[in-house]
């Protein structure tokens, strides 16, 4: 049972435009979603989290909306940049256990 | 203060054999909790250690088991490797401690990765 399904797969999206990346989760235990980004060879990075009694967050070009009746949260990255190239995940956390989505493997064209 | 690390990088084993990975923990953190990342199944929770113990565990057969110490370090052993068991394997550490809730957020190491032949 997959409790965080993230789409797309893939992502392109041209220099300078708004890449979207969109989760859904099941389990309303969850208290705490954050998103991680990760380079070929390295370990993922956090790069923004919410809790759910927050509907957005923005932290510089990443944006998390967050809508707890739908059970859905998104990623936006504002002004994409060749270097936002990486994969991203989603995941949500219950006690510390995080649940991961399968990854969106964004390419930011020059 | 130095991130989690993790050792060896690299690590390339025979089917039947067993390994130890090693993971140390941002200074300061007890939580630890390992992952596994295939490109099929994505990252799977293994299991987290708090002050020794083993407070979680994921849905992985008995193979795979881990430890913790006092100084925070763990350890995570397979044994009987399969060629499934060839991934990328996490570890992550945080301040919180398991049952809790709060914004402590989970910093993961680069990761060893385990080839199986």
């Amino acid at each position: 049972q997959q409790q965080v399904k993230q789409s797309p797969q893939s992502l392109i999206v041209q220099k300078g435009g708004i890449s979207i990346i969109n989760c859904a989760y099941e389990n309303t235990a969850f208290d705490y979603f954050p998103w991680y980004q990760q380079f070929p060879g390295k370990g993922p990075a956090l790069l923004i989290a919410i809790r759910p009694d927050v509907s957005e967050k923005k932290e510089g070009r990443f944006t998390i909306s967050f809508n707890k009746s739908a059970k859905q949260f998104s990623l936006h990255i504002m002004d994409s940049q060749p270097g936002d190239s990486a994969t991203y995940f989603c995941a949500a956390r219950r006690y510390s256990t995080l649940t991961f989505g399968k990854g969106t493997m964004l390419l930011v064209s020059p | 203060k130095a991130g989690v690390t993790q050792t060896p990088r690299y690590l390339i084993k025979t089917r039947g054999q067993q390994v130890t990975l090693s993971c140390s923990p941002i200074s300061g953190h007890r939580s630890v909790s390992w992952y596994q990342q295939t490109p099929g199944q994505g990252l799977q929770f293994l299991f987290e250690y708090f002050s020794e113990t083993q407070r979680n565990k994921g849905n992985f057969p008995g193979r795979f088991s881990g430890r913790q110490f006092s100084n925070s370090r763990s350890e995570m052993n397979v044994s009987t490797l399969e060629l499934g068991d060839s991934a990328l394997y996490l570890c992550a550490s945080s301040l919180s401690p398991p049952g809790t809730s709060g914004n402590y957020e989970q910093y993961f190491g680069p990761g060893t990765r385990l080839t199986v032949t």
